[in-house]
C-alpha cells in the first residue's frame, strides 16, 4: 500500500523564521510529488517535482525530491503570518489517476 | 474563469441516509476526482473520471458511488450513512496533470 509520511505535524515559528518541511514516501508507481497549501478548505498548488535534485523555487519558497532516498523537503525563508496552513504532499501514480496524501504538516506563524 | 465549484457547502445528515455532492470542473478540464478528508488528516482518494469513464478507485466501500455528466460535471453519492462519513469532501478537475482543488462540502452525519 502507498504511504506518505510528513514531519513534523506541527510547528510553531515566529515572523522571519525559515522553516523545513519534511515528506517521505513509499509508493510502488511513483511519477511525481506535488506540494499543497490549504488554508481553509481548498488546497492550492505549490509545486510539482519530478526530476531528483532539481530545486523548484516561487518566491520565499522552494522544494527538492531526493528520489533514491524517497524524500522531499520543502523550505518556506522569511516567514510571514501569511504562510500560517496546512502544507500537504502528495504522490502521484504511474497511471495519473490518483494522489496519495500525506497527513499534512499544520505551520503557524506569530507575529 | 471560474474554479472548481462544489455544492452544497454545509450538509447535516442522519445516520443511514443517503446524499449527493455536486461539482462543477474548470471550464475545459475533462477529469474530475473526489477525496474525502476527515478532520486532522489529508485528503484520501476516492474515484476520478475522465470522459464519464471510471479510471480509478480508492480503497472506499460500494456504498460510495459517483458519476460524471456529458458536460463534465460530477456527482458523489454515499449511501446508508454512517457517522465516520462525517468528513470535508473535496472536488478536484484537471486538463493533464495538476489537480485544481474545489473548497469542498462538508458533511456532518449525526
Amino acid at each position: 500500500e502507498d504511504k506518505v509520511v510528513q514531519s513534523p505535524l506541527s510547528l510553531v515559528v515566529h515572523e522571519g523564521d525559515t522553516v523545513t518541511l519534511n515528506c517521505s514516501y513509499e509508493v510502488t508507481n511513483f511519477r511525481s510529488l506535488l506540494w499543497y497549501k490549504q488554508e481553509k478548505k481548498a488546497p492550492t498548488f505549490l509545486f510539482m517535482l519530478t526530476s531528483s535534485g532539481i530545486e523548484k523555487k516561487s518566491g520565499r519558497l522552494s522544494s527538492i525530491l531526493d528520489k533514491k532516498e524517497l524524500f522531499s523537503i520543502l523550505n518556506i525563508t522569511a516567514t510571514q503570518t501569511g504562510d500560517s496552513a496546512v502544507y500537504l504532499c502528495a504522490v502521484e501514480n504511474n497511471a495519473g489517476n490518483m494522489l496519495t496524501f500525506g497527513g499534512g504538516t499544520r505551520l503557524m506563524v506569530k507575529p | 474563469d471560474a474554479g472548481v465549484t462544489q455544492s452544497p457547502t454545509h450538509l447535516i445528515k442522519t445516520r443511514g441516509q443517503q446524499v449527493t455532492l455536486r461539482c462543477s470542473p474548470i471550464s475545459g478540464h475533462k477529469s474530475v476526482s473526489w477525496y474525502q478528508q476527515v478532520l486532522g488528516q489529508g485528503p484520501q482518494f476516492i474515484f476520478q473520471y475522465y470522459e464519464k469513464e471510471e479510471r480509478g478507485r480508492g480503497n472506499f466501500p460500494d456504498r460510495f458511488s459517483a458519476r460524471q455528466f456529458p458536460n463534465y460535471s460530477s456527482e458523489l453519492n454515499v449511501n446508508a450513512l454512517l457517522l465516520g462519513d462525517s468528513a470535508l469532501y473535496l472536488c478536484a478537475s484537471s486538463v493533464l496533470r495538476e489537480q485544481y482543488f474545489g473548497p469542498g462540502t462538508r458533511l456532518t452525519v449525526t
